[in-house]
């Protein structure tokens, strides 16, 4: 199975702050990764897919990078409602397979 | 609106069985891969199983395969998840999600339903 190796865990920040999590895949994958924010209590909400497209709604300071095996998720000016868990997740195989987490908590 | 809605989750003793339900609305049900993920308390998500929109592949995470069973009736928009041998480390949150188009992601995701697994 292909490995997702996200970091940091946890990431604390203030609003306003430009912020980067990283997810590294074992093997390659092309761009068949995708980011999700989840909330406490809530399902995971889609952000990113093929690793740098946004998903309908979303807003643009949420942005996604590939290079090679490593993908980030950038959030250019943090707002309160993104304080959160995001996961990356990769889709090049079954078993699919997702990243750690990072929980984002406000500094 | 798009929905995806489980149900069937519970409290069942290990070695038991369950069937979780992920009924579909507002899409066309049978052009979508439909995932099963699970998140166990304070863990992060895994991912369990997915079934194509014809149902003719499916796959399964080793940690269920042998075990639990996905299958799908697109005459009621509904994918099920047939849980068996049930173990103390099934018990999670479990989400049904759809594929956004062909694997792209999963860009709809239901409530979750809770099984505990517990004597």
């Amino acid at each position: 199975d292909i490995q997702m190796t996200q970091s940091p865990s946890t990431l604390s920040a203030s609003v306003g702050d430009r912020v980067t999590i990283t997810c590294r895949a074992s093997q390659n994958i092309n761009s068949w990764l995708a980011w999700y924010q989840q909330n406490p209590g809530k399902a995971p909400k889609l952000l990113i897919y093929e690793a740098s497209s946004l998903e309908s709604g979303v807003p643009s300071r949420f942005s996604g990078s590939r290079s090679g095996t490593e993908f980030t998720l950038t959030i250019s000016s943090l707002q309160p409602d993104d304080f959160a868990t995001y996961y990356c997740q990769q889709y090049d195989s079954y078993s699919l397979t997702f990243g750690q987490g990072t929980k984002l908590e406000i500094k | 609106e798009v929905q995806l809605l489980e149900s069937g989750g519970g409290l069942e003793q290990p070695g038991g069985s369950l069937r979780l339900s992920c009924a579909a609305s507002g899409f066309t049900f049978s052009s979508h891969v439909i995932n099963w993920v699970r998140q166990a308390p304070g863990k992060g998500l895994e991912w369990v199983s997915a079934i194509s929109g014809s149902g003719g592949s499916i796959y399964y995470a080793d940690s269920v395969k042998g075990r639990f069973t996905i299958s799908r009736d697109n005459s009621k928009n509904t994918v099920y998840l047939e849980m068996n041998s049930l173990r103390a480390e099934d018990t999670a949150v479990y989400y049904c999600a759809k594929d956004r188009s062909s694997g792209d992601g999963m860009d709809v995701w239901g409530q979750g339903t809770t099984v505990t697994v517990s004597s």
